[in-house]
């Protein structure tokens, strides 16, 4: 059965570094997503991508975020410069059309230090 | 706004006792609904959905019925294991993203 797959699973940055995210979404798919959960809190929606554009952010999602879909198969989420507040786990998920269920990867936890 | 509302946990049973986590949301427009489980140290994954009022979502011997009327998603099993030990999230499809509930933590004891 086709998975989304992330990766590093685990990342430790220190504050002030960029970090990159990797996600290779299902390959048929069409709408991807970026969610975090801080630990012990609710999942909360970052960022959607459609068509190679953004089609809905949070207000989280500030200056410091950045997506890309740099070739056919993987979705990227930048932080340019990582704050303390930024150590989550973030969850990449993709889905074929923009209503329906949404697959996800297993994470990557992020630790700012 | 749309939002989703979920009781609040830890909910500890005893293996083979019924369920029920209760869910209720505010949206405007015919949102899907989803539940999903993240097992301790894993991802998300989808439990079942219902796309539309009145639809049943089962799966694994859960089961969440779609109230329009009652504006709700409740999710009951009839007898739980120790492995469906998890955190459970309400969850409903709104403008290009899932809102989701704050998570159910569900203990259950041998």
């Amino acid at each position: 059965e086709p998975e989304v797959t992330q990766t590093p699973s685990h990342q430790v940055t220190q504050m002030g570094q960029e970090v990159i995210l990797r996600c290779v979404p299902i390959s048929n798919h069409l709408y991807f997503y970026w969610y975090r959960q801080i630990l012990g809190q609710k999942v909360e929606f970052l960022v959607s991508f459609y068509n190679n554009e953004i089609s809905e952010k949070s207000e989280i999602f500030d200056d410091q975020f950045s997506v890309e879909r740099p070739d056919g198969s993987n979705f990227t989420l930048k932080i340019r410069s990582t704050k303390l507040e930024d150590s989550a786990m973030y969850f990449c998920a993709s889905t074929l059309t923009g209503f329906y269920e949404q697959y996800f990867g297993p994470g990557t936890r992020l630790t700012v230090t | 706004g749309n939002s989703v509302t979920q009781m609040e946990g830890p909910v500890t049973l005893s293996e083979e006792a019924f369920l029920t986590i209760n869910c209720t949301y505010t949206a405007t427009g015919y949102p899907s609904l989803f539940w999903y489980v993240q097992y301790p140290g894993e991802g998300l994954q989808l439990l079942l959905k219902a796309t539309k009022a009145d639809d049943k979502g089962s799966n694994k011997g859960f089961e969440a019925t779609y109230r329009k009327e009652t504006t709700s998603f409740h999710l009951e099993k009839g007898s739980v294991q120790v492995s469906d030990s998890a955190v459970y999230f309400c969850a409903l499809s709104g403008n290009y993203q899932l809102i989701w509930g704050a998570g159910t933590k569900l203990i259950i004891k041998p």
